[in-house]
């Protein structure tokens, strides 16, 4: 069964304009959630992670994202996207043993 | 600090052939980790080491993959003999406590 959900494959958006990237896990258990970024020809990047404390967690570019347990998901965020910003996201969980799982990823594409 | 590596970054290849991947994780970390992304799909899991034994091996496809990682440090990765469905990127990850460093993945196309 899939683990983690990016509904959207592709997201265009004009510089400056507010964005959000969906992502939606499925567990019955505790879950850590990560949103990793691989900007073009570069391997993947932790971007933030929620383990505990606070729900709402921040990047230091500006990007934020909540844990919501009720909904089982973890949205990423930015008020003000910039071009630098264009890239592929990946949400993902990790469970017990270590094991991450990964979404399908989501390409941002900033439009100047 | 160095970080994870990997060789070569892209592979074509012949149906019937046999390719091994390297993977080069940051100095220290004991967690060592291959996955494969398929043309628009989901980063999927291939296995864990910890140190120089499989913790989890599930998520390979068939036998024709094989991964060794001898003394606890670098890693490979041999398909044989290759497939088409086989093509993708594959990356490598390692850790120490829980956080993923991944490598820049070998592209590998299989024709």
């Amino acid at each position: 069964a899939q683990s983690v959900t990016q509904l959207d494959s592709q997201v265009p958006v004009f510089e400056e304009a507010p964005v959000e990237l969906r992502c939606n896990y499925s567990s019955s258990v505790s879950v850590y959630l990560f949103w990793y970024v691989q900007y073009p020809n570069q391997g993947l990047q932790l971007l933030l992670k929620y383990l505990s404390g606070s729900t709402l967690v921040e990047s230091i570019n500006g990007f934020e994202a909540e844990f919501n347990k009720s909904q089982t998901s973890f949205h990423l965020r930015k008020p003000s996207v910039h071009i630098s910003d264009t890239a592929e996201y990946f949400c993902a969980v990790r469970k017990t043993g270590n094991q991450f799982y990964f979404g399908t990823g989501t390409s941002l594409t900033v439009i100047p | 600090e160095a970080g994870v590596t990997q060789f070569p970054s892209h592979s074509v290849i012949e149906k019937g052939q046999t390719v091994t991947l390297r993977c080069d994780p940051i100095s220290g970390h004991d967690n060592l980790y291959w996955y494969r992304r398929v043309m628009g799909k989901e980063i999927k899991f291939l296995l864990h080491f910890v140190k120089e034994s499989k913790q989890d091996e599930s998520g390979m496809p068939n036998n024709r993959f094989l991964a060794e990682r001898t003394g606890g440090t670098y890693s490979t990765l041999k398909v044989q003999p290759a497939e088409l469905e086989d093509s993708g990127v594959y990356f490598c990850a390692s850790s120490l406590t829980g956080q993923l460093y991944f490598g820049p993945g070998t592209r590998l196309t299989v024709t």
